[in-house]
């Protein structure tokens, strides 16, 4: 099993729509949790951190759930920028050095 | 404010060529460093982490190696290049906080 597992689509949706990823976990002792955006031959870029408490930061809301180890990012009122992969990023704490797994990407094209 | 450079942006290399790569931050100090790889429909794959000068960990067994002769200095290099080394390699720093950030990679094509 993959410590960080993301469907990576593609998934195609409208201007305007909202769309939920999902990203699963599998080392129940991660503690810090992102997701980062990547456009197409750039490096990732961080898009918000995912809270205990679920955070929002405009469009985007992210969520964490540690019972069921998994975080999810949902986006609304999808616009054309949107465009991009979605990346999970968990990071757990080894020794003096923390530990940061990304998943794979999920992509993402928002289409007028 | 903090910044990091990575060079070159693209390259293109024929098998058996050696590899130089360089990252370099600016704005903080005793920053812990990373190189990654990204193929092509895969995630990220951590190559080395340095949490200081001379002191690097390898994540993976392989045809690369990595220094870091300064504090804000990091070194992707190889001897002989595989086919197999093509990717994307992303250089990224962290301060204690965890909040990763990246260069702007280097697209590596081993012909």
């Amino acid at each position: 099993r993959k410590e960080v597992e993301q469907d990576p689509g593609p998934f195609n949706v409208p201007e305007g729509a909202t769309v939920a990823f999902n990203c699963t976990y599998s080392n129940s002792a991660s503690q810090s949790f992102f997701w980062y955006r990547q456009d197409c031959r750039k490096e990732p870029k961080l898009l918000m951190s995912v809270y205990s408490s679920g955070n929002e930061d405009g469009r985007f809301t992210a969520q964490l759930n540690r019972a069921s180890q998994y975080i999810s990012l949902l986006i609304r009122d999808s616009k054309l920028s949107d465009s991009a992969t979605y990346l999970c990023v968990v990071i757990f704490v080894l020794c003096n050095n923390n530990d940061m797994r990304f998943g794979a990407g999920t992509r993402l094209t928002v289409k007028p | 404010s903090q910044t990091i450079h990575q060079w070159p942006a693209t390259l293109v290399q024929p098998v058996g060529s050696p590899l130089s790569l360089e990252c370099t931050v600016e704005g903080t100090s005793n920053p812990n460093l990373y190189w990654y790889r990204q193929a092509a429909g895969r995630g990220l794959q951590l190559l080395f982490y340095s949490v200081g000068i001379g002191q690097i960990s390898s994540e993976v067994p392989q045809n690369l190696s990595a220094s870091r002769p300064q504090d804000r200095q990091f070194i992707l290099s190889s001897k002989k290049l595989l086919l197999s080394d093509s990717g994307f390699y992303l250089c990224a720093w962290s301060p204690q906080d965890s909040r990763y950030t990246f260069g702007s990679g280097t697209r590596l094509t081993v012909v």
